[in-house]
């Protein structure tokens, strides 16, 4: 079946620094790839997306590519703001060599703390 | 417009009473999705409708849990004889369809946290 492994948090960064949160999945054939992020007291939010193999997702300031030989979707982003804090969730659908009816497969999720 | 709301958004419950959870979808979205997600982990899938049917019912944990949709509207997630595991933040997605190549985005409702003492 599918699975989405992401790397461990909590994540604490100062302000401006470079993120990478590291995402790599196992699924057959070719799944869409998102990225969810829930703020603090907050729902889950679509961040972006790609939806085939070297497709480059963006949002926010926020990229993530879709790279099929390495299996991975990782979040970067150039410079981390205070308010980027949030838990953020690498996240597959289809690609199960069957009818996946769009359901979502999630990561464990990462914290992000941004200190000014 | 009006995004996915659940309610109640906190519930206590005793173990092995019934509980029931709910979500209004945005309207006209035919697609809606159940997810659990316990404490420190991951959302996992739990049960899919499109329209009124449930053609994916994988993801529930036992027959204590079912699930139903009315009107293509509203769906009621219901967790019998609740059992201490069952403590979790369930949540709802909705979508405009399903699709097997580029996927719909899902919204997310802010979801119910179910607590069982």
């Amino acid at each position: 079946g599918n699975s989405v492994t992401q790397m461990e948090g909590p994540v604490t960064l100062s302000e401006e620094a470079f993120l990478t949160i590291n995402c790599t999945y196992t699924a057959t054939g070719y799944p869409s790839l998102f990225w969810y992020v829930q703020y603090p007291g907050e729902g889950l939010q679509l961040l972006l997306k790609a939806t085939k193999a070297d497709d480059k997702g963006s949002n926010k300031g926020f990229e993530a590519t879709y790279r099929k030989e390495t299996t991975s979707f990782h979040l970067e982003k150039g410079s981390v703001q205070v308010s980027d804090s949030a838990v953020y969730f690498c996240a597959l659908s289809g690609g199960a060599g069957g009818t996946s009816y769009g359901k979502l497969t999630f990561g464990q999720g990462t914290i992000l703390t941004v200190h000014p | 417009g009006a995004g996915v709301s659940q309610s109640p958004s906190n519930k206590v419950t005793e173990k092995g009473k019934d509980v029931e959870l709910r979500c209004d979808p945005i309207s006209g979205h035919t697609a809606l999705y159940w997810y659990r997600q316990r404490l420190g982990q991951g959302l996992e899938f739990l049960i899919y409708f499109q329209g009124n049917s449930a053609p994916d019912k994988s993801g529930l944990p036992s027959d204590r849990f079912s699930a139903e949709r009315t009107g293509e509207s509203v769906s009621t997630l219901t967790i019998q004889r609740t059992q201490q595991e069952d403590s979790a933040v369930y949540l709802c997605a909705s979508s405009p369809t399903h699709v097997q190549g580029p996927s719909y985005e899902q919204y997310f409702g802010p979801g119910t946290r179910l607590t069982v003492t």
